[in-house]
């Protein structure tokens, strides 16, 4: 398996809907995990964190934890245009110490 | 003015040629990192350092050598530039096992 795994898309969307992002990781123990928002040919910006199982919303974006399944969502609500981009997954793992990125999923929020 | 700053931003360069790439940071961070992305490869780590002493190679270092000259400054070089070395190259810094925050990214092209 694949340290840290996210689906490549693309995901369409229409405007208004929720966008359904997931991330699957290798490692039980890991503690820190992050959702980054990256536009073509820009940077990663951070969206989200969270350490804790359950949910962490901030206005429109809620990630979701589960660590017993070993999994990681962002969840997109009332999707805008401005939102396509790749979002990454990345996660501390605790058998390297780094954060490693997900190769990101492509979205497509259609007006 | 940004926290991460990259020189520089695009950068043509011929085969066999030695060139740097600088990453100054303003955060106070003590980590730093350098990526390089290609399309449909995710970010890929080439070189992180803990602090001024620590340096440690990433999953693609071959070809690459670093230099931390202070907290504040992190350089990449190619010894000897080769076309498959055409990407965008984007540097990182947080503090311990942290948020990352990029750079703007450089774009480098490699004839």
């Amino acid at each position: 398996q694949k340290e840290v795994e996210q689906n490549s898309g693309p995901l369409s969307v229409p405007e208004g809907a929720i966008a359904s992002l997931n991330c699957t990781y290798s490692d039980r123990v890991s503690q820190s995990f992050f959702w980054y928002r990256q536009y073509s040919g820009k940077s990663p910006e951070l969206i989200m964190s969270i350490y804790s199982n359950g949910d962490k919303e901030d206005g429109r974006f809620t990630a979701q934890l589960n660590k017993a399944s070993q999994y990681v969502s962002l969840l997109i609500r009332d999707s805008q245009p401005s939102d396509s981009a790749t979002y990454l997954c990345a996660v501390n793992l605790a058998s390297n110490y780094k954060l490693t990125f997900g190769k990101g999923t492509l979205l497509t929020v259609n007006p | 003015d940004a926290d991460v700053t990259q020189t520089p931003r695009n950068r043509i360069t011929k085969t066999g040629k030695r060139i740097m790439l600088e990453c100054s940071q303003t955060k106070g961070h003590d980590r730093m990192y350098w990526y390089r992305q290609d399309p449909g490869l995710g970010l890929q780590l080439i070189y992180y350092s803990f602090d001024v002493k620590d340096i440690n190679k990433g999953e693609i270092s071959d070809g690459y050598s670093v230099s931390r000259q202070a907290q504040a400054k992190f350089s990449l070089s190619l010894e000897s530039a080769i076309p498959n070395q055409t990407a965008l190259y984007f540097c990182a810094t947080s503090e311990g096992e942290e948020t990352q925050y990029f750079g703007p990214g450089t774009r480098l092209l490699v004839l």
